[in-house]
């Protein structure tokens, strides 16, 4: 089975404080992913990666920086955090082989910043 | 338009009861669906895998996908309290992760 792992299910963090959320997948896919879930919004996707030390922007990239060093470890940044930055973080991974364009989800990240 | 348009619901159903659950999309290039049941304060898990138009049925469960309406659809039979949970539909062309998802649809099995 795929596992992915996130390194905190709670957060509370105070405003303008640097934030880091972890995640790590086992299964050696190439693509991993960061969104973040929202009441009424859905998921939105902040940053991909689809390779070790590379990253591309997602939807709503701004506030929010990556990094991925290794090929199982894919790392969110919050450089200040904000209260608008509230929510539910998911990670999520994926092999590159075409026809398996399927995504694994960590359990989830929820940050609350006061 | 959003590429994905998905009734967010909530849904309620008598235990036993058939769920039927759909989403539209806009983009043509979308090749694989996939449909995933997200329980409370839990991460998405995956559910349903069809590549193209068609059914595909696994245990209570079908997914359909019309690509020529540009729609596809969920239902799960006999349902159960188990069942109680936010289902999200996704989306990709061929060749590309990146998936569109639907804003999910809350599902409510009563006993």
């Amino acid at each position: 089975d795929v596992k992915v792992t996130q390194s905190s299910r709670y957060l509370v963090k105070r405003t303008g404080e640097k934030v880091f959320l972890e995640c790590v997948q086992d299964m050696d896919h190439e693509n991993m992913f960061w969104y973040r879930q929202d009441p009424g919004l859905g998921l939105r996707l902040i940053y991909f990666s689809y390779d070790v030390k590379m990253k591309e922007k997602g939807d709503i990239p701004e506030g929010y920086s990556v990094s991925r060093e290794k090929k199982e470890r894919f790392s969110l940044i919050l450089e200040s955090a904000s209260t608008n930055q509230t929510s539910m973080y998911l990670c999520a991974s994926s092999p590159e082989v075409r026809g398996q364009e399927t995504q694994y989800f960590g359990p989830g990240t929820r940050l609350l910043v006061l | 338009q959003k590429e994905v348009e998905q009734d967010p619901g909530p849904l309620s159903v008598p235990e036993g009861a058939i769920v039927s659950l759909n989403c539209t999309y806009s983009n043509s290039a979308f090749q694989y669906f996939m449909w995933y049941r997200q329980y409370s304060r839990k991460g998405p898990e995956l559910l349903m895998y069809t590549y193209s138009s068609g059914n595909k049925e696994d245990g209570r469960f079908t997914a359909q996908v019309d690509k020529s309406s540009k729609y596809i659809s969920l239902f799960i039979r006999d349902s159960q309290p188990s069942d109680s949970a936010t289902y999200l539909c996704a989306m990709s062309p061929y060749g590309n992760n990146r998936l569109a998802f639907g804003k999910g649809n809350q599902v409510v099995v009563i006993p």
